[in-house]
């Protein structure tokens, strides 16, 4: 029973590119969260999605950032033209419901580097 | 309101010894208070979580305490082993958050032979 697959592991991408990560919940999970965290800090939340729906999205910059858990296929967080401060890890976490305590599960995260 | 405080930012422990590492949260409606452990290059990893209408919880090495009155609570790890050595986290949620967890701000621990 496979975990919380998240891709690529590590993305190098130039200032003003597109960042396109990836996150395979578990198996029977419809819940997914993204969370942020920079070097030496604790993670940040920012967005709650469920299969095709946005729930929370309090955590997003309100430019340039964009989540979408479709029907089918992976949940993907998208960062347009970034910038040297996007440059962080970035993990997804799946659960079976809207509850923490219901098998909520990291996957090992994106470390993306913006040079 | 929002915010977990977590302290201290690193702990060196001997092999053997007591780790502890306390955390203080302000948000009343927080209901769930997991800790979490990171290896460098991998995700946070639930170690143990407690709910407020007990005060203290414990599996194997590793226990909770909590102080509901003082909206404190803190992780011991007993009889620490350089396996142990990695960064901690405490987090809250609770009351409209759903599972958005609220986290500290990260222990590094290192646990010398």
């Amino acid at each position: 029973n496979a975990g919380v697959m998240q891709n690529p592991r590590h993305l190098v991408r130039r200032r003003g590119q597109e960042a396109r990560l990836r996150c395979s919940p578990v198996k029977g999970h419809s819940h997914v969260y993204w969370y942020r965290q920079l070097p030496e800090e604790g993670l940040k939340f920012m967005v709650y999605l469920q299969k095709e729906n946005i729930i929370d999205e309090s955590g997003m910059p309100k430019e340039r950032f964009s989540a979408e858990f479709p029907k089918e296929g992976p949940s993907i967080l998208r960062i347009q033209q970034v910038v040297r401060g996007d440059s962080a890890a970035y993990f997804c976490a799946s659960s079976l419901s809207s509850r923490a305590s219901d098998g909520y599960t990291f996957g090992s995260g994106t470390r993306l580097t913006v040079v | 309101q929002q915010q977990v405080k977590q302290s201290p930012q690193s702990l060196i422990v001997q092999k053997g010894g007591i780790s502890i590492i306390n955390c203080a949260y302000e948000n009343t409606a927080f209901d769930y208070f997991p800790w979490y452990q990171q290896f460098p290059g991998k995700g946070p990893a639930l170690l143990i979580a407690i709910r407020p209408d007990v005060s203290e919880k414990k599996e194997g090495r590793f226990t909770i305490s909590f102080n509901k009155s003082a909206k404190q609570f803190s992780l011991h790890i007993m009889d620490s082993q350089p396996g142990d050595s990695a960064t901690y986290f405490c987090a809250a949620t609770g009351g409209t958050s759903y599972g958005k967890l609220t986290f500290g701000q990260g222990t590094i621990l290192t646990v010398h032979p």
